[in-house]
């Protein structure tokens, strides 16, 4: 089975405080998505990386960046917290060598962000 | 603009009963459309997933149906189980990233699910 941890569950951070909230596969997946997830709003891709190094932006990627180095991880950077950036955050992954399935995008458990 | 809208929001059912949770979608182009179950504090399942040509689909106790002419789908949950209470989701997808990275998804708001005793 396919599995997407996320470091924290919960975090609390100041407002202007550097966040790093981190995501790892197991699958050898190639393709890596950040979403938040807000009450009356569908998910929303913030960034997404299709391999090692590199990225593409998504819907809303203000106020972040991503890190991709090395296959199995990746991380979403809040530059300067802010408290509209108080969210959940949920990190997927997926492959085109599974495209015959519809290329599933595997979820992680997410972590909810409260920013003070 | 790609939506995805779901009805109802919110739904409250006793168990063993039967349910239909609705999906209307406006995407272009379209490749497939999933729902995925996202239990209390954790991270969306896929159940199902349907390509145009299909239009149902079964896992267990959850039939999804796809009505690509009128672009709606459908997810019937049969005899309900306190385990079905959830959050639903519709996704739609419309087709690859330029880039190749993956499906561009639109994903609907979701149904809340209380199943009671």
């Amino acid at each position: 089975d396919v599995k997407v941890t996320q470091s924290s569950r919960y975090l609390v951070k100041r407002t202007g405080e550097k966040v790093f909230l981190e995501c790892v596969q197991d699958m050898d997946h190639e393709n890596m998505f950040w979403y938040r997830q807000d009450p009356g709003l569908g998910l929303r891709l913030i960034y997404f990386s299709y391999d090692v190094k590199m990225k593409e932006k998504g819907d809303i990627p203000e106020g972040y960046s991503v890190s991709r180095e090395k296959k199995e991880r990746f991380s979403l950077i809040l530059e300067s917290a802010s408290t509209n950036q108080t969210s959940m955050y949920l990190c997927a992954s997926s492959s085109p060598r599974l495209a015959g399935r519809g290329e599933t995008q595997y979820f992680g458990p997410g972590t909810r962000l409260l920013v003070l | 603009k790609n939506q995805v809208e779901q009805s109802p929001q919110s739904l409250i059912i006793l168990e063993g009963k039967n349910c239909t949770l609705q999906c209307n979608y406006t995407v272009s182009p379209f490749s497939n459309l999933r729902w995925y179950k996202q239990d209390t504090g954790r991270g969306p399942v896929s159940l199902t997933i349907m390509t145009f040509s299909e239009n149902t689909k079964s896992n267990g106790r959850y039939t999804a149906t796809l009505d690509a002419d009128t672009k709606q789908s459908s997810l019937h949950i049969t005899a309900s189980q306190l385990s079905d209470s959830a959050s639903y989701i519709c996704v739609v997808s419309a087709g690859r990233f330029p880039t190749g990275g993956g499906n561009k998804l639109t994903f609907g708001t979701g149904t809340q699910l209380k199943v009671e005793l």
